[in-house]
């Protein structure tokens, strides 16, 4: 159980494009999900809440114009990257919890590569 | 702002030898979860501790949750090849936080 799903595993793209991240509990309802960005060989680093239904809440520094969020669903959540550029390049990682105090269960992650 | 410190930022082991990595909180928490990351993989979810105090065990892997709720430990006996990854502790707030802070990771390898 508590699968999540996250598309594509792998971006390449030229510098100016918008990327799109779905996120999908496949075996549960997330009330929240939660998108990572971890640099290589570093922490994850949280760039935002998403709860169903409502605005989701950025930590400080993250530019929401630049990374849409959308959770339209118990089980989708959508990253976009706009207009993304070189220094967009990392690894996103999203995650989903069914309530609060619950554990998070991860995606797979997508690597992004912005030339 | 919240903050959790983990130790070692790396450590190598001979398989077969025992490993431990700390976590330690700025502020008490609600509950501490902890992930192991494989090389080129995502968190995997190992286990959570809610208690003052508790510990559990996973086979080889003991966890333990500080009596006040700041600090918290994972131990490995006999590490063997298959522990390699990094270990991420991660902490819930206690003033009804919505999300974990994650502990900067400990990176074990293990030596055949």
């Amino acid at each position: 159980g508590a699968v999540v799903s996250q598309h594509p595993s792998r971006v390449i793209c030229k510098s100016g494009t918008s990327v799109k991240i779905e996120c999908r509990s496949l075996d549960f309802q997330a009330t929240t999900m939660f998108w990572y960005r971890q640099f290589p060989k570093q922490s994850l680093m949280l760039m935002a809440t998403s709860n169903e239904g409502s605005k989701a809440t950025y930590e400080q520094g993250v530019e929401k114009d630049k990374f849409l969020i959308n959770h339209a669903s118990l089980t989708l959540s959508t990253l976009t990257v706009t207009s993304a550029h070189p220094e967009d390049s990392s690894f996103y990682i999203c995650s989903a919890r069914q309530t609060f105090n619950q554990p998070q269960h991860f995606g797979d992650g997508t690597r992004l590569s912005i030339l | 702002g919240q903050q959790v410190m983990q130790i070692p930022q790396y450590q190598h082991v001979q398989e077969g030898e025992d490993f431990t990595t700390y976590c330690n909180s700025s502020t008490t928490l609600s509950n501490i979860q902890w992930y192991k990351q494989r090389p080129g993989g995502h968190p995997v979810f190992l286990i959570q501790l809610v208690k003052s105090g508790e510990v559990k065990k996973q086979k080889r892997l003991t966890f333990q949750f500080g009596e006040a709720k700041k600090n918290s430990s994972l131990h490995i006996t006999a590490t063997q090849t298959t522990d390699v990854g990094t270990y991420f502790c991660a902490g819930q707030g206690q003033t009804g936080a919505n999300n974990l802070f994650f502990g900067t990771g400990t990176r074990l390898t293990v030596i055949p």
